[in-house]
């Protein structure tokens, strides 16, 4: 059974605040890991796939990280605004798979 | 508009009812992933299907099935419902190596 761990579950943080978020997926026989933004009333919008060890992606000040050989990503975010509260989902997807196994998420909200 | 179109938004149904969910792809398309997420849950993957043919399984029900028309869109049927499969469906469509796009989803109320 594949599995997927995201943490924390649910975070807080003040406007202009620095924030990252860890998931954590199986390393044996990696193929990609995705990266999505879910806003409230909204559907998931990808915001990064991954599929080489090292990888670094970045979206204005969004980005991620990647380390298939240990199992986990890291995602940043630099300055947090309001508009970034949201609930951020990794899923992974190994060589046997045909479809993202996702996590819970990580929960963000930004106060101002 | 993501492109990937679900009906309908919202559906109200008694147990033991039957009720299909529709989900149009974005174009260009082949893949149709279903996931359901219930309270306290993350998406859980359904079915996927690609082409017209069944590509994968993942924990969907016996009560529940689909399929995907030539035309490319894809039907999802529940049947026998209980409470507990009062949930918000997504379908997804995606191009290789591509992240998903998602349809807004179905939200069913099994009262």
């Amino acid at each position: 059974i594949l599995n997927v761990e995201q943490s924390p579950q649910s975070l807080h943080v003040q406007e202009g605040d620095s924030t990252n978020f860890t998931c954590s997926f199986p390393s044996s026989n990696f193929y990609a890991l995705h990266w999505y933004r879910w806003e409230t009333a909204k559907s998931p919008e990808a915001l990064f796939v991954m599929t080489l060890n090292g990888d670094e992606k970045k979206k204005g000040r969004i980005s991620a990280t990647l380390n298939t050989k240990e199992g986990y990503s890291y995602l940043y975010i630099k300055g947090s605004q309001p508009e970034d509260s949201a609930t951020y989902l990794c899923a992974f997807f190994n060589q046997a798979g045909t479809a993202l196994i996702f996590g819970k998420g990580t929960t963000l909200s930004v106060s101002s | 508009d993501s492109g990937v179109t679900q009906t309908p938004k919202h559906l109200i149904t008694a147990t033991g009812q039957r009720v299909t969910l529709r989900c149009s792809p974005r174009s260009g398309d082949l893949s149709v992933y279903w996931y359901q997420q219930s309270l306290d849950q993350g998406l859980q993957f359904l079915i996927q299907y690609y082409n017209g043919e069944e590509r994968a399984k993942g924990n969907i029900l016996e009560r529940f099935s689909a399929q995907q028309f030539p035309d490319l869109h894809s039907e999802l049927n529940l049947s026998s419902l209980e409470l507990g499969d009062s949930a918000l469906y997504f379908c997804a469509s995606s191009q290789r190596l591509e992240g998903y796009t998602f349809g807004s989803g179905t939200r069913l109320t099994v009262v």
